[in-house]
């Protein structure tokens, strides 16, 4: 079974300052790593995605991660957050003959001006 | 095309009731999946269906939840004899295949159940 954690509950950050939100996991077999943002009063919406390849996956509104097997995370960073940034954001595992996701508690993004 | 959508947005229910959730997965969808996400508890895997294959229920928390999915498209989920503990906001999220943890699952906007 995989499980996930996510090392910061909040992280208040300024405008236009860099974040990074950490996820670490825990499976004994080969995973696929997803972080989830989402909005007040939405639904989940998928930021990117590791399933092989490159240990560095870019995805939507200028978010990127990095696959760390060695050290079981997969860290999401922005070098430039914007308000609308503003929003709780999930790192969830499934593995390859698990089709459930696994998900962290969640980190809620707050950023000032 | 459209997304994944369910109703009730919100439903405030009294304790001892029993309530009906609904997901419309998106259009050609084989596999939809049924999630829980409450204070302290976070996002928690309920229920999954995939075609015409039995549905997966391992996460249900306790025989008054059950869920069908009908046609193999839309899908009910239902609380019967609701407790206080069952607050939550009920995601249904489906994806084109479902058979591999490689399916990007497409969540809808949830429905905020609150028992009183």
């Amino acid at each position: 079974a995989q499980s996930v954690t996510q090392l910061d509950s909040q992280v208040p950050v300024f405008e236009e300052a860099p974040v990074e939100l950490r996820c670490n996991y825990s499976s004994s077999v080969s995973v696929y790593l997803f972080w989830y943002v989402q909005y007040p009063n939405q639904g989940l919406q998928l930021l990117l995605k590791y399933l092989s390849g490159s240990t560095l996956v870019k995805g939507i509104n200028g978010f990127e991660a990095e696959f760390n097997k060695s050290q079981t995370s997969f860290h999401l960073r922005k070098p430039s957050v914007h308000i609308s940034d503003t929003a709780e954001y999930f790192c969830a595992v499934s593995g390859s003959n698990d089709y459930k996701l696994s998900f962290g508690a969640g980190t809620t993004v707050t950023v000032r001006a | 095309g459209a997304g994944v959508s369910q109703s009730p947005s919100n439903k405030v229910t009294e304790k001892g009731k029993d309530v009906e959730l609904r997901c419309d997965p998106i259009s050609g969808h084989t596999a939809l999946y049924w999630y829980r996400q409450s204070l302290g508890q976070g996002l928690e895997f309920l229920i999954y269906f995939q075609g015409n294959s039995a549905p997966d229920k391992s996460g249900l928390p306790s025989d008054r939840f059950s869920a069908e999915r009908t046609g193999g498209s839309v899908s009910t989920l239902t609380i019967q004899r609701t407790q206080q503990e069952d607050s939550a906001v009920y995601l249904c999220a489906s994806s084109a295949s479902g058979t591999s943890g490689i399916d990007e699952q497409f969540f809808g906007p949830g429905t905020r159940l609150t028992v009183l």
